[in-house]
């Protein structure tokens, strides 16, 4: 595939629940970045990963939030002991070095999460 | 509190007009600006860019104008056609900022047939 992928596309949790969502960047974009995007709101950055590691994760709101990319490529978001507000599309993008604000950045589809 | 707005949630022109869609920010310390354009059930894509120390930058059907003065940006879309009804997402970033953008919440444009 030639675009970033994200799963699953929708995902329906219960309130306290664990969730996992997975972000397959495009090949060869060695940074990687997620968003968030609530109900008419733009997408609110959560963290971005330069390589394996976390370059900026300033954007979590919480300790409950926590993002891995163990091997450079794929990326998971984490979120435990799910709310209600957590309920949102969540974006990852990859670009191609990250090193400059140049560096456009492409975009999956989104998982949307519900929390119920 | 909001630092990239764009005023309008929703804009209706009719095809071969012009579109014009406004983006305002507060922090004087943006570089650089983008304009996303997204689909339903897809992914924001990348459309134009422009860094502050231009004021003007065209590419086709859409040219971006900037007006640091007045912390101001505008997409201008000539003509417009129906495959451009989409929500458009103005995005900035700071020196600071690392490499994240700041979004405004977006404009749903309607171009009708």
């Amino acid at each position: 595939g030639a675009g970033v992928s994200q799963t699953p596309s929708n995902k329906v949790t219960e309130k306290g629940k664990y969730v996992e969502l997975r972000c397959d960047p495009i090949s060869g974009h060695t940074a990687l970045y997620w968003y968030r995007q609530s109900l008419g709101q733009g997408p609110e950055f959560l963290i971005y990963f330069q390589g394996t590691g976390a370059a900026d994760d300033s954007g979590l709101p919480n300790d409950r939030f926590f993002a891995v990319r163990p091997e450079g490529s794929v990326s998971t978001l984490k979120i435990q002991r799910t709310e209600r507000g957590d309920s949102a599309v969540y974006l990852c993008a990859s670009s191609f070095a990250g090193t400059g604000i140049t560096d456009t950045q492409y975009f999956g589809p989104g998982t949307r999460l519900t929390v119920l | 509190d909001q630092q990239v707005k764009q005023n309008s949630p929703s804009l209706s022109v009719q095809e071969g007009r012009i579109s014009i869609l406004n983006c305002d920010y507060t922090n004087s310390m943006f570089d650089y600006f983008l304009w996303y354009k997204k689909y339903p059930a897809e992914g924001p894509t990348f459309l134009i860019s422009i860094s502050s120390i231009k004021d003007k930058n065209e590419d086709g059907r859409f040219t971006v104008f900037l007006n640091k003065s007045a912390k101001h940006l505008s997409l201008h879309i000539v003509p417009s056609q129906p495959g451009d009804s989409a929500v458009y997402f103005c995005a900035a970033h700071a020196g600071n900022y690392g490499q994240n953008f700041v979004f405004g919440p977006g404009t749903r444009l309607s171009v009708l047939p």
